[in-house]
């Protein structure tokens, strides 16, 4: 059955240090990859997507995802992170041009 | 300012009294949908829209309706709303479908069903 997998509900983070949050995937064909982002009290905010071409995919505020077909996974990456990063990503994939299956999401902590 | 326009943001009621929840957006995208979100479940898409007088079930779609008269436009209708439809909504909207395009998203509409 196709789904995607965000392994960890919560992560926290020290401001000015990495992140990764991880997204793993099951699909048959060659997945349309998506990242959101929901800030409190709004709604979701697309940071970037994958659809063809350079595995590496960079998006708005300074993340960046990866595509690894090997290992089904589509990580998303930001060097140092900002107090403003505190939110909820999800990883979704384009199942078909009418659906996409979504993570669980992440919960995103920034501690001072 | 291209906005998905979602009312109201906030809604207590109670069990059996029918309540819509209207979304607009001004983008002129053909593709709307409504989803749910709950702790822990993620988005699940209750309904879609491709184009007007076009919409199809999603993955829990039980308990709602929906319409799509207006491009514009995709209200979502709780006849007899009950409490495990207490959740946070979302509509969504982008040029078409969704499998290769980014949607845009309301800012959201909590209800609590007592």
């Amino acid at each position: 059955a196709q789904s995607v997998t965000q392994p960890d509900i919560h992560i926290t983070v020290s401001e000015g240090a990495s992140l990764e949050l991880r997204c793993n995937y099951s699909y048959g064909a060659t997945p349309y990859l998506f990242w959101y982002v929901q800030s409190p009290g709004q709604g979701l905010q697309l940071l970037l997507k994958y659809f063809s071409g350079d595995t590496l995919v960079q998006g708005i505020k300074g993340f960046e995802a990866e595509f690894k077909r090997s290992q089904s996974s589509f990580d998303l990456r930001k060097p140092s992170v900002h107090w403003s990063d505190a939110a909820e990503y999800f990883c979704a994939v384009g199942a078909s041009n009418y659906q996409l299956i979504w993570g669980a999401g992440t919960k995103l902590i920034i501690k001072p | 300012e291209a906005q998905v326009t979602q009312n109201p943001r906030y809604l207590i009621t109670v069990t059996g009294k029918k309540l819509t929840v209207t979304c607009s957006q001004n983008m002129n995208h053909e593709y709307m949908s409504w989803y749910r979100q709950d702790p822990g479940l993620g988005l699940r898409q209750i309904y879609y829209s491709m184009n007007v007088e076009v919409t199809d079930k999603g993955d829990v779609p039980e308990g709602y309706k929906v319409s799509r008269k207006e491009k514009r436009n995709f209200p979502l209708i709780l006849e007899s709303p009950s409490p495990n439809q207490t959740s946070l909504y979302f509509c969504a909207s982008s040029f078409q479908g969704v499998g290769n395009q980014p949607q845009h998203f309301g800012d959201g509409t909590r209800l609590s069903i007592l």
